[in-house]
């Protein structure tokens, strides 16, 4: 059971550069999260998901976009990179209930030069 | 403002050792208080869950206690081991009525030396 994937784990990208941060899931679940964690920053919630074709932003999304065509992928695109976008990205997923457990992925290391 | 505060911010104990880490919270209404371990280059992955009715549930030498009243929380850890350096994230979740996302607290980071 793979559980959370996430690709990629490491990138590198030029300031104003785009890309696509990959997460997917086999667990069938509905609730599905992207947070970047920064040092002494804890994890902060970018956007989320409750469905196939349903976003909400979270408390950081500025710079980001996320769509949701199937229950299993979430991608998170970012426009025009920048320095402070260079952080540790982590998807997320569980069923939808309140305080079910949370399966991350291993985390996107990105930097932005 | 739903908040969760964690304390210490970290900490370095000797192996063997016991530890306490703490949470406490304002949100409301209350519906469970996780307990994530996040080792160094991983995502976080859960511990505990405490629900409302709930004192004291352990899961090895882990034991997490709840004080609703109080609204405080903490995570023990016993007979500490190397493996035990991580950092401890607590998360609250809000019952009916509230919001369905979970408010993160910024972690503990606890370093056990041999």
């Amino acid at each position: 059971n793979a559980g959370v994937t996430q690709t990629p784990k490491f990138q590198v990208l030029k300031t104003g550069q785009s890309m696509t941060l990959q997460c997917a899931q086999d667990m069938n679940h509905e609730y599905m999260s992207w947070y970047r964690q920064d040092p002494g920053m804890g994890l902060r919630l970018i956007h989320y998901s409750v469905g196939a074709g349903i976003t909400d932003q979270g408390e950081v999304p500025n710079g980001y976009n996320v769509s949701r065509s199937t229950t299993e992928d979430f991608p998170l695109r970012l426009l025009s990179a920048a320095p402070s976008q260079t952080s540790v990205y982590f998807c997320a997923s569980s069923y939808y209930d309140r305080g079910n457990e949370a399966f991350f992925g291993q985390g996107t290391r990105l930097t932005v030069v | 403002k739903n908040q969760v505060e964690q304390s210490p911010q970290s900490l370095i104990i000797l192996e063997g050792k016991n530890c306490t880490l703490q949470c406490n919270y304002t949100v409301s209404p209350f519906s469970n208080l996780r307990w994530y371990k996040q080792d160094t280059g991983r995502g976080p992955v859960s511990l505990t869950i405490m629900t409302f009715s709930e004192n004291t549930k352990s899961n090895g030498r882990y034991t997490a206690t709840l004080d609703a009243d109080t609204k405080q929380s903490s995570l023990h850890i016993t007979a500490s081991q190397l493996s035990d350096s991580a950092s401890y994230i607590c998360v609250v979740s809000l019952a009916s009525g509230g919001s369905y996302i979970p408010t993160f607290g910024r972690g503990t980071s606890l370093i056990v030396h041999p």
